[in-house]
């Protein structure tokens, strides 16, 4: 079955503690990205990647990283998280951003983060 | 920078009403169009998309028109059930940048 998928699903951690959330994607997608979404903010881009070793920030990069090893694995790390950081975090992925026509986004099924 | 607006939520609705939710986006050039649907407890899934002008995306009896003179795309279905309630998201897709609405949460109620 062709899926995003992400561990953990509910993380609840401390101020300071880093952390790793894995997305992983089965499809041979080029284009994988993270997003985090918020009450009446909608979803907002953290970090993208074209391909493997190429990754850019979104609009909401800060005290966020990433790494893109493998083509099929994405993961999203906090060094040092902090309760702004408490949000639901999406992985996406898809196929290619060349093709418009047939571009379309596969979402994960979110990691809630709680940091106190 | 592209942007896209809808309106704002909850909305609830009876069993086999009609609905409209409204979106409005900004962009320069050609964008694709997207409605994404968020049932609780998931990630987003793609409903329906329209990548040029006039173009209509339509799936599961949602609908929704590509009018680049107001540049609009409101979701619609003619009569709702209870299985809709979910969390609808306008996207649009425009130079290699994905933007996305609030998001406005549907309830239908039996």
């Amino acid at each position: 079955e062709a899926q995003v998928t992400q561990n953990p699903r509910y993380l609840i951690t401390v101020t300071g503690k880093k952390l790793t959330v894995t997305c992983s994607q089965n499809m041979n997608h080029e284009y994988m990205s993270w997003y985090r979404q918020d009450p009446g903010l909608g979803l907002r881009q953290i970090y993208y990647s074209m391909n493997v070793e190429v990754t850019d920030k979104g609009d909401v990069p800060e005290g966020y990283k990433v790494s893109r090893k493998e083509k099929r694995n994405f993961p999203l790390i906090l060094e040092s998280p902090s309760p702004n950081q408490t949000s639901l975090y999406f992985c996406a992925s898809s196929l290619s951003l060349r093709d418009r026509a047939r571009y379309e986004q596969y979402f994960g099924p979110g990691t809630r983060l709680t940091v106190t | 920078g592209d942007s896209v607006t809808q309106m704002e939520g909850p909305v609830t609705l009876s069993e086999e009403a009609f609905l409209t939710i409204n979106c409005t986006y900004t962009a320069t050039g050609y964008p694709s169009l997207f409605w994404y649907v968020q049932y609780p407890g998931e990630g987003l899934q793609l409903l329906l998309k329209a990548t040029k002008a006039d173009d209509k995306g339509s799936n599961k009896g949602f609908e929704a028109t590509y009018r680049k003179e107001t540049t609009s795309f409101h979701l619609e279905k003619g009569s709702v059930q209870v299985s809709d309630s979910a969390v609808y998201f306008c996207a649009l897709y425009n130079n290699n940048d994905m933007r996305f609405g609030a998001g406005t949460r549907l309830t239908v109620k039996p």
